[in-house]
């Protein structure tokens, strides 16, 4: 079975800094995806970048970049330029790609991001 | 049209009442996705239907009956609900649960009390 770790159950950044949330999986899959998902106080679970494991290059969406280290197990996301709009609990997931498996999310335990101005 | 629309986004609901939840997309997605969520924990899931079929069942209990009508439509029918059932529902949806898969749309959800 997969498992999703945040340990970092709350983090906090000042407004125009970088902030760097942690996320380490176990899994025995070769083939897989990796998600950053944002669920503000409106509640609503917003993809935020997404990473295919076959991939070498990090995946980057504006602000936000991964630092995907494969062998390591290791998915971590650092967001730039912090804006308030970025506060907000934080969830990495992971998803198999094996064929034939029922592809849903396993999520960690989530990390809530504050910004202060 | 990347919205995943769950109606209604509050209902309270006695231990007594059968009530619905309800979900729509309109981007062609063939996997639908229930979810339900505590407070500061992540989603768990409970139902995925696939090509309208039901696909997982995760050992939900009956007084959650899911039912999807069409591709673009789920609902999930609550009856007998107990206090401890209250909690955020989520409603998601994607490409295809089976073979190739992306990332999943969710809703904003339904905060359901249960009184």
């Amino acid at each position: 079975a997969q498992t999703v770790t945040q340990s970092q159950p709350e983090m906090s950044v000042q407004e125009a800094e970088t902030v760097t949330l942690s996320c380490t999986y176990d899994t025995s899959e070769s083939d897989y995806y990796l998600f950053w998902y944002k669920q503000p106080p409106s509640r609503q679970m917003i993809l935020v970048i997404r990473q295919e494991a076959y991939k070498q290059q990090n995946a980057t969406e504006n602000r936000f970049s991964v630092n995907f280290q494969k062998a390591a197990k290791s998915f971590s996301l650092k967001i730039s330029d912090s804006q308030l709009g970025d506060a907000a609990m934080y969830f990495c997931a992971y998803r198999n790609d094996r064929s034939g498996s029922a592809r849903q999310l396993t999520f960690g335990s989530g990390t809530q991001l504050t910004v202060l101005p | 049209d990347t919205e995943v629309t769950q109606t209604p986004k509050h209902l309270v609901m006695g231990m007594t009442n059968k009530k619905s939840l309800k979900c729509e997309q309109h981007m062609g997605h063939r996997a639908m996705y229930w979810y339900k969520q505590k407070a500061k924990k992540p989603p768990e899931l409970m139902f995925v239907y696939s090509y309208e079929k039901l696909s997982i069942n995760e050992s939900v209990p009956s007084r959650f009956s899911p039912e999807c009508p069409n591709s673009s439509l789920l609902n999930l029918h609550l009856h007998a609900l107990q206090p401890e059932d209250s909690a955020l529902y989520l409603c998601a949806s994607s490409r295809a649960a089976w073979g190739q898969g992306v990332e999943a749309f969710f809703g904003q959800g339904t905060r359901l009390t249960v009184v």
